[in-house]
């Protein structure tokens, strides 16, 4: 059980391009869905939480026009990189809260974007 | 602001020796949690452990312990009879109760056969 999918795995795509990417929860319901971005050999670092239903809360110093989020079911939330410049390019995760009492997080495979 | 700080950048062991992965954290908040992650090769992010902080008994799963101090505000994982599919990254994570995890800088573990 809590398993969370990301699609696509891996995309490239040319400067001034948006792309997509989406994060599922398959065998249960989150209310709360996280995205976070991975540079090479760094630690994760949070970029927005995604409520079901309502707007996204940003981290500081995290653009909300260049990386859009939508939470639009319980089941699915999108993340769009707008007009992607390769300093865009990174490892994206999601990760989606499974229940409130144990306060945990499973996550997805992670999206590898390079920006050309 | 939270913070979680892990100071071993990189830590080697022995296939089946005992190793103990050091983290510490910063929080002025009386109740959360603490997570070891684990981050193999293929970069997808496991949970090895988990920890209550009103809960005075440290968390075991397995080969997985972890040695809570919560005055001292220390959290290290030890791992026993290591493995050579331990070798991984491994964050150590704290949340508070608004869910969001601050996570450490990463340990990198190598299994040496």
């Amino acid at each position: 059980g809590a398993v969370v999918s990301q699609h696509p795995s891996w995309v490239i795509c040319k400067s001034g391009t948006s792309v997509k990417i989406e994060c599922r929860s398959l065998d249960f319901q989150a209310t709360t869905m996280f995205w976070y971005r991975q540079f090479p050999k760094q630690s994760l670092m949070l970029m927005a939480t995604s409520n079901e239903g309502s707007k996204a809360t940003y981290e500081q110093g995290v653009e909300k026009d260049k990386f859009l989020i939508n939470h639009a079911s319980l089941t699915l939330s999108t993340l769009t990189v707008t007009s992607a410049h390769p300093e865009d390019s990174s490892f994206y995760i999601c990760s989606a809260r499974v229940d409130r009492a144990y306060n945990e997080q499973f996550f997805g495979p992670g999206t590898r974007l390079t920006v050309l | 602001a939270q913070t979680v700080t892990q100071s071993q950048p990189e830590m080697s062991v022995q296939e089946a020796e005992t190793v103990t992965l050091s983290c510490t954290y910063d929080t002025s908040e009386s109740d959360y949690y603490l997570f070891w992650y684990k981050q193999p090769p293929s970069r997808q992010m496991i949970l090895v452990i988990r920890q209550e902080a009103y809960k005075q008994q440290n968390a075991t799963e397995n080969r997985f312990s972890v040695n809570f101090q919560k005055a001292a505000k220390s959290f290290s994982l030890k791992i026993s009879d290591s493995q050579l599919g331990d070798a991984a990254m491994y964050f150590c994570a704290y949340s508070p109760s608004n869910e969001k995890l601050t996570f450490g800088t990463g340990t990198r573990l190598t299994i040496i056969p």
